[in-house]
């Protein structure tokens, strides 16, 4: 079956790193991404991983991807509270060989940067 | 810019009416998709689209149903409007590839039916 889990809420300190981590069940995920999204707003695409990768680095973005073990995970270096937000992780999932796809979200992590 | 459009930001209907959420791409993307998004429950899809008049059962159709009758609109029709489809509605569309493809969201419409 199609899921993704994450942890609800993460609070950090302004200035450390923030580290938010996702399960997910679909070992045939060819891209995994990670979903901002501000008060009031839409989501928008903060990054990917292609299946394939291990790490991606963008910026103060890192993101780790373990495919045995399913477990996605986007690092924030240096976290500003500008990155208070609601991150979400989403894999993508092929729904027909024509190159449809579907995304699947996790519920979701809140991100809190107090000083 | 790539614009993903819903037609109200709110809306309050009453129990038992008949809802339309209206949203329009200008992208020219073939996939287009429904959420609800809930506390603690993330994004969920109620449907999707993948060409004009195609349409895909989601993970919670019931109580829903879609059309597609041109491709850069996407509506999401509550039947018999109830309380426990008070909630946040996003649209998205995105691009048909065979690599990475980015969803492009809609600022959201906050349905309250009471």
């Amino acid at each position: 079956g199609e899921d993704v889990e994450q942890s609800l809420f993460l609070s950090v300190r302004e200035g450390d790193s923030s580290v938010i981590n996702c399960t997910y069940t679909d070992s045939s995920s060819t891209y995994l991404y990670w979903y901002k999204q501000e008060p009031g707003a839409g989501l928008q695409l903060l990054t990917y991983i292609f299946s394939n990768m291990d790490m991606k680095q963008d910026q103060r973005l890192t993101v780790l991807l373990n495919k045995k073990d399913k477990h996605l995970s986007l690092r924030i270096a240096d976290t500003q509270t500008g990155d208070s937000a609601i991150y979400f992780c989403a894999e993508s999932i092929s729904f027909f060989s024509g190159g449809y796809n579907k995304l699947i979200f996790g519920a979701g992590t809140r991100l809190a940067v107090h000083p | 810019d790539v614009k993903v459009t819903q037609s109200s930001r709110y809306l309050v209907k009453r129990t038992g009416e008949k809802v339309f959420l209206e949203c329009v791409q200008d992208m020219d993307h073939e996939n287009m998709f429904w959420y609800r998004q809930d506390p603690g429950l993330g994004l969920r899809l109620i449907y999707f689209s993948y060409d004009v008049k195609m349409k895909e059962k989601g993970d919670i159709p019931e109580g829903y149903s879609v059309s597609r009758e041109k491709k850069e609109r996407f509506s999401l029709i509550l039947e018999s409007a109830s309380t426990n489809q008070t909630s946040m509605y996003l649209c998205a569309s995105s691009l048909s590839t065979g690599g990475a493809t980015e969803a492009f969201f809609g600022q959201g419409t906050r349905l309250t039916v009471v």
